[in-house]
């Protein structure tokens, strides 16, 4: 299977833990985006990388979460000093620039990592 | 900013009845509208995609959707649903020409009763 893969799928912390997250892109996608979605909301946006660039964060990724895409392949999310409201699914994305005007390219979601900080 | 409303939170059907999902957006600029589609324990994945051209697209799946501008809404219909299409859906939009970020509706659950 080719797809969007991250780790862990599960993860538990206790309030104040740090955690940090893994996300394998579709190979050769030079986008990758990161989106969080709590109980009964659908996914926001968080971040999102063009290779190794960071290109744009929400204003949602306060100064606790940081995401990295060393050498524009996988890619890390850290959340330290985890609060219960951290609690949700972190799901990541990718995608592969389309060119052309009027086109917008596909993306491609993992399964997510569900976070439960106690 | 970009803003997306599902009108409806639960959807009941029976099966092999049609089944249409709302979704209205809102935007000072011009967007691209998605459906996504999200089965338990799996990561979304698309439906349809309206880009440009002819306002009724069709996915995957025998879905459908039209776009309207004048109401600005993006409905999903499915003329005969089975139980395999039990799942949550999820109305997007992305800006034209600006960052590729979705922003997404809080998302219908589709139940499909025998």
């Amino acid at each position: 299977d080719t797809g969007v893969s991250q780790d862990p799928r599960h993860k538990i912390t206790k309030r104040g833990q740090n955690v940090t997250f893994r996300c394998d892109p579709i190979s050769e996608h030079n986008r990758l985006y990161w989106y969080r979605q709590t109980l009964g909301q659908g996914p926001e946006f968080l971040t999102y990388f063009q290779n190794e660039a960071q290109l744009e964060k929400s204003r949602l990724l306060s100064d606790r979460f940081s995401a990295e895409r060393p050498k524009g392949s996988f890619s890390t999310l850290e959340i330290q000093r985890t609060e219960q409201g951290d609690s949700a699914m972190y799901l990541c994305a990718s995608s592969s620039r389309v060119a052309g005007a009027l086109s917008t390219d596909t993306q491609y979601f993992g399964p997510g990592t569900r976070l439960t900080v106690l | 900013a970009q803003s997306v409303t599902q009108l409806d939170s639960q959807v009941p059907v029976f099966e092999e009845a049609p089944v249409e999902l709302r979704c209205n957006y809102s935007s000072s600029v011009s967007v691209y509208l998605f459906w996504y589609v999200q089965y338990p324990n799996q990561g979304l994945q698309l439906l349809l995609k309206y880009l440009s051209g002819s306002t009724l697209v069709k996915g995957i799946n025998g879905f459908e959707a039209e776009f309207n501008k004048s109401q600005t809404s993006f409905h999903l219909r499915k003329p005969s649903v089975h139980i395999s299409d039990t799942a949550e859906y999820f109305c997007a939009v992305m800006r034209r020409g600006g960052a590729q970020k979705l922003v997404f509706g809080q998302g219908t659950r589709l139940t499909i009763n025998p």
